[in-house]
């Protein structure tokens, strides 16, 4: 069954250094999104992306985070200054119609 | 963020009896709901979904009931298994673009 991959499982990295998440979405799907969970809250949407282009964000999503669909395959969130409140469980997720599918998370810790 | 609430925290069933797990949203404009089963160190696993069109969805053990007047959805497991133990979110959609979760409820089946 296809499936979200994400790499890595688990980013440690220093405050104010720039990481990228990467995620490979389901094949044919024409969606894609970023999400987060910050431990012991919600999962919550970052932003999502169709036909190249972000087609809506949170007011998490500024300017020091970036998404790109660089090939056919990839979908990445860049995250260009990382602050300590950055550090969550951030998921891919990818759908055709209605129904998200989630990748299974990069641990980003931010020290 | 409250548009979307699951006030249990947590549920604990005996094996082979049903699990009903409960939603209550308050934003009209959610026009589509999606139950996601989440085990530690994972992602968000898509179990079932419903369109506010609807007033109940069934496949196999899952059966998802929407009460629009209500606002409120549920979530009927029958019969539950010890593998159905994980965290349950509710998420909701409106015009098919950024899910808005649930805090989730820890479902534990005892055998």
């Amino acid at each position: 069954e296809p499936e979200v991959t994400q790499t890595p499982s688990h980013q440690v990295t220093q405050m104010g250094q720039e990481v990228i998440l990467r995620c490979v979405p389901i094949s044919n799907h024409l969606y894609f999104y970023w999400y987060r969970q910050i431990l012991g809250q919600k999962v919550e949407f970052l932003v999502s992306f169709y036909n190249n282009e972000i087609s809506e964000k949170s007011e998490i999503f500024d300017d020091q985070f970036s998404v790109e669909r660089p090939d056919g395959s990839n979908f990445t969130l860049k995250i260009r200054s990382t602050k300590l409140e950055d550090s969550a469980m951030y998921f891919c997720a990818s759908s055709l119609t209605d129904e998200q599918y989630f990748g299974p998370g990069t641990r980003l810790t931010v020290t | 963020d409250q548009q979307v609430k699951q006030n249990s925290p947590s549920l604990s069933v005996q094996e082979g009896r049903i699990s009903i797990l409960n939603c209550d949203y308050t934003n009209s404009m959610f026009d589509y709901f999606l139950w996601y089963k989440k085990y530690p160190a994972e992602g968000p696993t898509f179990l079932i979904s419903i369109s506010s069109i609807k007033d109940k969805n069934e496949d196999g053990r899952f059966t998802v009931f929407l009460n629009k007047s209500a606002k409120h959805l549920s979530l009927h497991i029958v019969p539950s298994q010890p593998g159905d133990s994980a965290v349950y979110f509710c998420a909701a959609s409106a015009g098919g673009n950024k899910l808005v979760f649930g805090a989730g409820t820890i479902l534990r089946v005892k055998s």
